[in-house]
């Protein structure tokens, strides 16, 4: 089975602060992890995924598959930030079906 | 915006009336979820499909049906709607299963409230 644990539900922070956002897995093989992002009303979209190796908005997250998790930082939140993200991950062997955590929601305060 | 309508975008109903909801994409994926997302759970994946004719259940399927007649249309259907399927609902698309197109693309949602 797989998992994704998203420990926070509500993160809030000051403009110009480091953020984090939480995300430890659960799964057996070789995972593939994404961010995703939703901005007030709007869809939601691909922030980034592991496989990629990118840095989008100032963001970045690295695998780390001893501690299992694939935590998103960010060195200075901006405004424009304020959003759901959540974590996800599609294993490799279930016909591209992901699991998605429950989502954080990230407030940046001016 | 990839191209991925659903429709309605807004539905209120009456419990035990059947409700359907339509995901179109213009895309030619091959890959079409519907997911549903509630406060405290995230998004939890209802039914999804791998091709024309081809579906399947994911974690939260009871009370929901699916179809795919065509490449471009995910049909989920509510057969007697309840209050507790009182949520909103994402359709989402993917090009493969796997390799560098496997990024899920969403559609704008559909907010259902069941009476």
């Amino acid at each position: 089975a797989q998992r994704v644990t998203q420990p926070e539900k509500l993160l809030s922070v000051f403009k110009g602060a480091p953020v984090e956002l939480k995300c430890n897995y659960s799964y057996s093989g070789s995972p593939e992890l994404f961010w995703y992002v939703q901005y007030s009303r709007q869809r939601l979209q691909l922030l980034l995924r592991h496989i990629s190796r990118e840095s989008i908005k100032g963001f970045t997250a690295d695998l780390n598959k001893g501690e299992t998790s694939f935590h998103l930082k960010k060195p200075f939140a901006q405004e424009e930030d304020s959003a759901m993200y959540y974590c996800a991950l599609r294993g490799n062997t279930n016909a591209g079906k992901s699991t998605f955590g429950d989502g954080t929601t990230l407030t940046v305060k001016p | 915006d990839a191209g991925i309508t659903q429709s309605p975008r807004h539905k209120v109903t009456e419990t035990g009336t059947p409700v359907t909801l339509r995901c179109h994409q213009t895309e030619n994926h091959r890959y079409m979820y519907w997911y549903r997302q509630d406060p405290g759970h995230g998004l939890r994946l209802i039914h999804y499909s791998y091709g024309v004719k081809d579906t399947d259940k994911g974690e939260v399927s009871d009370g929901y049906s699916v179809s795919r007649s065509k490449t471009e249309d995910f049909l989920l259907t509510l057969e007697s709607a309840t209050s507790s399927q009182t949520s909103v609902y994402f359709c989402a698309i993917s090009e493969s299963e796997r390799g560098a197109q496997e990024t899920q693309y969403f559609g704008p949602g559909t907010r259902l409230l069941v009476l």
